[in-house]
């Protein structure tokens, strides 16, 4: 079976752009979630989404918004990139709601923001 | 503050060695997962612990809920354990994480 799948792999941008990250959850799963890995840190969680519905949020700006399609796949959505947002992008997925469950994690997408 | 401390940040050890990661979180969670990243970015789940001690292979991880505290070992160590491990404690407003440990095992 195939794994988490992320797109694009690797994506350079400048500031005031947006962009959207793609995310395919393993057949089945029908919660993703998403973090942010700046360089050398741990990372930190943004959304949950489960069944198409927002289930959790971490303190990101509201630049920041996502969304789940009915395949279970989901998108995030940054606007008006800083440089600061400049991060390593990863989805996770799981079968149930509870984040307590095993994560499985894609391979995350490097966004560069100039 | 970070919620979620590691400790050692970095530890070189050689081969052989038995290792032992720490983590200490401050708040009431209902699961704690141990992770582990290897360069390039990508992640695997190692543990999800809400009690007690688990054992895959060469690791275990071990959670004192009353201490708030879970250790991640690794036994008869080797090179391709080197990597970036992390915990992430299981909270009613998502997943926190710490920043990680940086292990690098010697041949």
């Amino acid at each position: 079976d195939a794994g988490v799948t992320q797109s694009p792999t690797h994506l350079i941008k400048t500031r005031g752009q947006h962009v959207t990250l793609r995310c395919s959850p393993i057949s089945g799963h029908k919660s993703v979630s998403w973090y942010q890995q700046v360089l050398g840190q741990g990372p930190q969680f943004i959304f949950q989404y489960y069944e198409k519905e927002e289930r959790g949020r971490g303190n990101f700006p509201d630049r920041f918004s996502a969304r789940q399609f009915p395949n279970y796949s989901s998108e995030l959505n940054v606007n008006a990139l800083l440089l600061g947002d400049s991060a390593l992008y990863l989805c996770a997925s799981s079968p149930g709601v509870d984040l307590g469950e095993t994560q499985y994690f894609g391979p995350g997408t490097r966004l560069l923001v100039l | 503050k970070n919620e979620v401390e590691q400790s050692p940040q970095n530890l070189t050890a050689q081969e052989g060695e038995f290792i032992t990661i720490n983590c200490s979180y401050s708040v009431g969670i209902s699961a704690l997962h141990w992770l582990q990243q290897h360069p390039g970015g990508g992640i695997v789940s190692l543990f999800m612990l809400s009690s007690g001690k688990k054992k895959h292979g060469r690791l275990i991880a071990t959670i004192n809920i009353q201490e708030k505290h879970s250790s991640l070992h690794i036994t008869a160590s080797h090179p391709r354990d080197s990597a970036v491990y992390i915990c992430a404690a299981r909270r009613a407003d998502g997943l926190t994480f710490g920043k990680g440990t940086h292990l690098i095992i010697q041949p």
